[in-house]
Parts: C-alpha cells; structure tokens; sequence
C-alpha cells in the first residue's frame, strides 16, 4: 500500500537492551514525525524531521533516544538501555509538508514492551 | 502541562443520537485544530480540523465548533454509527522555532451503542 508503514509492529524486549524502530513514510512526503503514547496517555512528540533540516527534537523524553533520517525517507528511532517506563506504542507520521494544519498520516505503530 | 485536554475519558452513546467530544486548550498561540480518529491496533486517521479564524467546519456528518474566548472546541458527530465507535484525539497546532507543534489530547473512546 501506499500509506506509513512501521517495523516491527510488536517489540519485547529486556530491560537495559537496545531498541531499534522503523517508519517509512509516505513517498513524496517531507515532513515525518515520531510520537509515542503509553496506556492511558496522550500522543506525544518526540521529535520533527523537516527534509533536510536539523530535526526538531525537543521532545526526546532523555539522551538514551535518538533517531535518524536517511536520504529524506526512512527513519529509525533507537531507544538505547531501554527501561520499563519506555513501553508505549512508538508512533510514526509523515505529511506533505509541514505547514498548518497539514494533515498527519500515521503508521500502524510499534508496540514496544519492555520487561 | 496538559496544554490540549480532553477531560471524558470516554463516552457511550445511542445509535442515531448526537456524539459530543469536548477539548480544551490553554495556548491561546494555536492557530489550527485537528481531530483524529484511532481503531484499536491502528494508527489515527485525519477527521476533520478548523483553523482558529473560524468559528465551525463541517464535513457530512461531522461538525467541530471553536469557541476561542473559552478555549474549547467540540467535535458534533450526527447521527451516531457503531462504526463512529473509536478513540477520538484532540490536536492543537501553533508555530515556534519555524515550525508547526502538534500537541494532542489524552483521547476520548466513543462507544456507539447499537
């Protein structure tokens, strides 16, 4: 299909291990956000890629997260000595671009616990 | 600091009758509303939005209405469909540093009762 696609769509990992997640959005679309909502919570941002820009990442809740954006398309989002309050489901979104009120197409999710 | 809030966890509803879901906001820097709808085991879909120079949208059987003096918006669906049950969000936009914020609210899960 054409939509955001996310890998894996299911994630268990130990305590202290790393994590790598996958998002590829939308061709064409140049903006692409990463979200996470844990039970019971909002989504939240964790951080904005703009084409070729310095990402925003003013939402990345500790220095143990980081994400890349390879040639303006696929991104990864790594979660490095993963703790049990990181299990949340791992969101992805890209839009056309990133102007007002731009809709939002958002993957599957990855579901990521951590034991 | 909730800055988008949605304060019904959830809500049920009759088929036929009218849905309301209600959001609050605390930044009167928003400049844009969206909602979103999510099914279990998806991610949200895009359902309608209302820019803050307006004061309703509607879109078939959806309509949200902005009342900016009170900071809240609401999300009128009319009438109700089973298929309408699902978690609503809230999102509100506003720029900073050159770019477009997106904050959500916590969602409501609408039941619509057959």
């Amino acid at each position: 299909g054409a939509g955001v696609s996310q890998s894996p769509s299911n994630k268990v990992t130990e305590k202290g291990k790393d994590v790598e997640l996958r998002c590829d959005p939308i061709s064409g679309h140049t903006a692409l956000y990463w979200y996470r909502q844990s039970l019971g919570q909002g989504l939240e941002f964790l951080i904005y890629f703009q084409g070729n820009s310095a990402p925003d990442k003013s939402g990345l809740p500790s220095d143990r997260f980081s994400a890349e954006r390879t040639g303006g398309s696929v991104s990864t989002l790594t979660i490095q000595r993963t703790q049990q309050e990181d299990s949340a489901v791992y969101l992805c979104a890209s839009s056309l671009s990133p102007g007002r009120g731009e809709t939002q197409y958002f993957g599957p999710g990855t579901r990521l616990l951590v034991l | 600091d909730q800055q988008v809030k949605q304060n019904s966890p959830s809500l049920s509803v009759q088929e036929g009758r009218i849905s309301i879901l209600n959001c609050d906001y605390t930044n009167s820097m928003f400049d844009y509303f969206l909602w979103y709808k999510k099914y279990p085991a998806e991610g949200p879909t895009f359902l309608i939005s209302i820019s803050s120079i307006k004061d309703k949208n509607e879109d078939g059987r959806f309509t949200v209405f902005l009342n900016k003096s009170a900071k809240h918006l609401s999300l009128h669906i009319v009438p109700s469909q089973p298929g309408d049950s699902a978690v609503y969000f809230c999102a509100a936009s506003a720029r900073a540093s050159g770019t477009y914020k997106y904050i959500f609210g916590t969602g409501t899960r609408l039941k619509v009762l057959a």
